[in-house]
């Protein structure tokens, strides 16, 4: 069992260059989610999605779009890099929404510089 | 607006001592509060779990309280080690399934 798989671990790009994060679960979770991680922010909600087909926006939503095609993957989309989207980026899936009290998992991590 | 906060943002204590880290929040219309574990470099281990209903949790050496009314939460690690030094961050879920993390407690247990 895999759990939350993402991809690349590690990724550097250059100012206006796009690239897809991948998320991927193999645990049947409705709920998936994007969090960048920055010193002294903390952790914040980029995208959220609650099923297939189904996405809305969090705390951080500017500058990155999502889609949810199937139950299992949650790709992050960066459309023209800026040095601000330098972060840890965390995809996170639960059991379902609608006020479902299921525990949080958590992928490794990617870690994304803009040059 | 939910607001997450963990004091002090760092811990230094010998290895054996029975410390507790502090959670608040300000909006006590939460679904459940999770404390997690980051490694440096690493992703987020979920610890435990409170749902809004519990007042506690237990997992080996770690106790979690959950106090809604006072918005405040604690996580007890009973004799400490030194492979307890990490990061824990503390989260509230609440409505439209959003969690809302603390900026987190850096945990050192010194040998």
């Amino acid at each position: 069992n895999a759990g939350v798989t993402q991809t690349p671990k590690f990724q550097v790009l250059k100012t206006g260059q796009s690239m897809t994060l991948q998320c991927a679960q193999d645990m049947n979770h409705e709920y998936m989610s994007w969090y960048r991680q920055d010193p002294g922010m903390g952790l914040r909600l980029i995208h959220y999605s609650v099923g297939a087909g189904i996405t809305d926006q969090g705390e951080v939503p500017n500058g990155y779009n999502v889609s949810r095609s199937t139950t299992e993957d949650f790709p992050l989309r960066l459309l023209s890099a800026a040095p601000s989207q330098t972060s840890v980026y965390f995809c996170a899936s639960t059991k379902s929404g609608g006020g479902d009290t299921g525990e949080l998992f958590f992928g490794e991590g990617s870690r994304l510089t803009v040059l | 607006k939910q607001e997450v906060t963990q004091i002090p943002a760092a811990l230094s204590v010998p290895e054996g001592e029975n410390l507790v880290l502090n959670c608040s929040f300000t909006d006590s219309a939460i679904y459940n509060l999770q404390w997690f574990r980051q490694d440096p470099g690493k992703g987020l281990t979920s610890l435990l779990l409170i749902q809004s209903s519990q007042r506690e949790q237990t997992s080996g050496r770690l106790n979690a309280s959950l106090d809604k009314s006072s918005g405040r939460s604690t996580l007890y690690i009973a004799a400490s080690q030194p492979g307890d030094s990490a990061t824990y961050l503390c989260a509230t879920r609440g409505g439209a399934q959003k969690l809302v993390f603390g900026q987190g407690t850096r945990l050192t247990i010194n040998p």
